[in-house]
């Protein structure tokens, strides 16, 4: 069956600090993932998406995320936290052998705080 | 490039009140969807479009109807509101539901209080 788990509600960094966002995944087929943001009161944005081709996908404002297969993991991550970054992040499998929009799943978000 | 419009973006309504949700897109995408979203349980599909004239249920159906009525416009009804559906509804499109590389486009939603 097809899942999407994030592993953190919340996570709260320093500002300049690395950040990591986890997202496990599990797909009956050759998956697509996203991660999106979402600020408050705002509609969710895409930051990167992995479609089978390199397993490092770079997105948008810094942050980069990894398709490890071995791990079912598509971690999101940036060097360096700003205080924009301060939002709500989900993680989104989509599995490629789908024929209804029903297999779209969507992990249940991670919350983003940034410390001055 | 309005992309996903909402309307409208906050109401209130009595349990048993209807209402309809609006929604268009200026993108020409041919599939379009309609979530809600809760507290820690992120967005779950109530119903989509995967082109003009066609909708399908998605996980939470119950309790709403949709109408694709051309290709820009997508509306959410619900016919006899309960508090259970006090939510954050979200619409979004895509260029085409059975290509799973295709992101989705999101408006800005609507927030529905059903007291």
């Amino acid at each position: 069956a097809q899942s999407v788990t994030q592993l953190d509600s919340h996570v709260s960094v320093s500002e300049g600090t690395p950040v990591l966002l986890r997202c496990n995944y599990s797909s009956s087929y050759s998956p697509s993932l996203f991660w999106y943001v979402q600020h408050p009161n705002k509609g969710l944005q895409l930051l990167l998406k992995y479609t089978s081709a390199a397993t490092l996908v770079k997105g948008i404002n810094g942050f980069e995320a990894e398709f490890k297969k071995s791990e079912t993991s598509f971690h999101l991550t940036k060097p360096s936290a700003h205080m924009s970054d301060a939002a709500e992040y989900f993680c989104v499998v989509i599995d490629t052998g789908y024929s209804s929009a029903s297999k779209i799943i969507f992990g249940s978000g991670t919350r983003l705080s940034i410390r001055p | 490039n309005a992309g996903v419009t909402q309307t409208p973006k906050f109401q209130v309504l009595k349990t048993g009140q209807s209402m309809t949700l609006q929604c268009a897109q200026d993108m020409n995408h041919n599939s379009m969807y309609w979530y809600r979203q809760d507290p820690g349980m992120g967005l779950r599909l109530i119903y989509y479009s995967a082109s003009e004239g066609t909708t399908d249920k998605g996980e939470v159906p119950n309790g709403y109807n949709v109408s694709r009525l051309n290709k820009r416009e997508f509306s959410l009804r619900l016919e006899s509101a309960a508090p259970s559906q006090t939510s954050v509804y979200f619409c979004a499109s895509s260029p085409r539901v059975r290509e799973g590389h295709q992101p989705q486009h999101f408006g800005d939603g609507t927030r529905l209080s059903i007291l």
